[in-house]
């Protein structure tokens, strides 16, 4: 695509339900990068995917996040048994080969409000 | 661990003054540095990144920042700034002591353009 594209937009959930969040980046993209963002935070590194080799997952907050990505194609991000705390925009980056060759190309971003 | 400091965490400049946003990181090794912009309803986009090099660097829309590694410091610069230059502003530095990379962000300085 022209973009990284997110879905959904929007997501407003209860807590103690489980989310997905999408995230389907550029075309030829090999890297892949989540990101939260509460509010008045900067961004906090979750997750990264590198071709075919084993995920980053160092950012990952808890084991009720965690995330998948088939290939060099769409990944998801599952939040299970949400919380308050969980609310804040969850971004997807994209690079071509990698953070030191290539800029990360963000989407828009998927917020997440858990009532 | 890696960090950033974005020490100004809100800044309002008056249209065609100059600009500079202050950006502190924590790491050991020769940093790979970034800034990126997030204007409204708007991905993050990178505005210039710093590798190695001449530490003045320059960037899209008029921006440039100066790498001081006896400051560790990697300041963002606009001689003249734009109502349209109105946004959030996130420097980073690239994490690679990690299996692969992640860029860790400050917290954001978000700017004001008054007429």
């Amino acid at each position: 695509g022209a973009g990284v594209s997110q879905s959904p937009s929007n997501k407003v959930t209860e807590k103690g339900k489980d989310v997905e969040l999408r995230c389907d980046p550029i075309s030829g993209h090999t890297a892949l990068y989540w990101y939260r963002q509460r509010l008045g935070q900067g961004l906090e590194f979750l997750i990264y995917f590198q071709g075919n080799s084993a995920p980053d997952k160092s950012g990952l907050p808890s084991d009720r996040f965690s995330a998948e990505r088939t290939g060099e194609s769409v990944s998801t991000l599952t939040i299970q048994r949400t919380q308050q705390e969980d609310s804040a925009v969850y971004l997807c980056a994209s690079s071509l080969l990698g953070l030191i060759t290539g800029e990360l190309f963000f989407g828009e971003g998927s917020r997440l409000t858990v009532l | 661990a890696q960090s950033v400091t974005q020490p100004d965490i809100h800044i309002t400049v008056s249209e065609g003054a100059s600009l500079e946003l202050r950006c502190n990181y924590s790491y050991g090794a020769t940093p790979y540095l970034f800034w990126y912009v997030q204007s409204p309803g708007q991905g993050l986009q990178l505005l210039l990144k710093y590798f190695s090099g001449d530490t003045l660097v320059q960037g899209i829309k008029g921006f440039e920042a100066e790498f001081k590694r006896s400051q560790s410091s990697f300041n963002l610069r606009k001689p003249s700034v734009h109502w349209s230059d109105a946004a959030e502003y996130f420097c980073a530095v690239a994490s690679l002591s990690q299996a692969g990379t992640a860029l860790i962000f400050g917290k954001g300085t978000t700017l004001s353009v008054s007429s």
